[in-house]
């Protein structure tokens, strides 16, 4: 399976700042994704992201505060914009991998907002 | 979108003893279901999956769980567990076709000693 190398794995950032979250893929694949979990909560969607297309959002998540690139078929970021102490989360990517409903996850970003 | 409940918020288990995590889904035509780890402060690790066919699922160690349309449920099962296995558990669903998986909240699994 795939192996995902998610940069940087944690982060303590003032408010109103931004944090840009990497993901490079070992191989190429197709559909990027990326979830948010909050401090004891379980994974939420934030949006798709193919390459060669806009990311797709999910409700509740805008492209003003997690704007997302998708240059290659092996990379991915997203920011987090104007941080605020509720933006605290563990941030994660995850590939789908050759349509066999693999899902692959990166080791996640622990984001920390004071 | 699918709704997916784990029942059980959290389970202590002794060790060498079995457990059961409950999860079910709203219903659809087509559905794949997962069961993913958690180990503290890493990511996400496949347990198993289910796409079709045989509606026991054997995944990696020792646990397997249960499709069952009628219920729409997909209950994981350990016959035996280790302090290993302590983590949290999600199970996860997706409409066949759609590629967004939508998670449970989660069960936080304490084996003791």
């Amino acid at each position: 399976s795939a192996v995902i190398s998610q940069k940087p794995s944690r982060d303590i950032c003032q408010r109103g700042t931004s944090l840009t979250i990497q993901c490079q893929v070992d191989s190429q694949v197709t559909m990027m994704f990326w979830y948010r979990q909050q401090p004891g909560q379980s994974l939420t969607l934030i949006a798709t992201a193919n390459q060669g297309s806009e990311a797709t959002y999910e409700s509740g998540f805008v492209i003003d505060k997690f704007p997302i690139s998708r240059p290659n078929l092996t990379f991915s970021t997203l920011t987090v914009s104007n941080m605020s102490p509720e933006d605290s989360s563990i941030y994660l990517c995850s590939v789908e991998e050759g349509q066999s409903y693999g899902y692959t996850f990166g080791s996640g970003t622990r984001l920390t907002v004071v | 979108a699918q709704s997916v409940t784990q029942l059980d918020s959290q389970v202590p288990v002794f060790e060498e003893a079995p457990v059961e995590l409950r999860c079910n889904y709203s219903s659809s035509v087509s559905v794949y279901l997962f069961w993913y780890v958690q180990y503290p402060n890493q990511g996400l690790q496949l347990l198993l999956k289910y796409l079709s066919g045989s509606t026991l699922v054997k995944g990696i160690n020792g646990f397997e769980a249960e499709f069952n349309k009628s219920q729409t449920s997909f209950h994981l099962r350990k016959p035996s567990v280790h302090i290993s296995d302590t983590a949290e558990y999600f199970c996860a669903v997706s409409d066949g076709g759609d590629y967004k998986l939508s998670f449970g909240a989660g069960t936080t699994v304490t084996v003791r000693a």
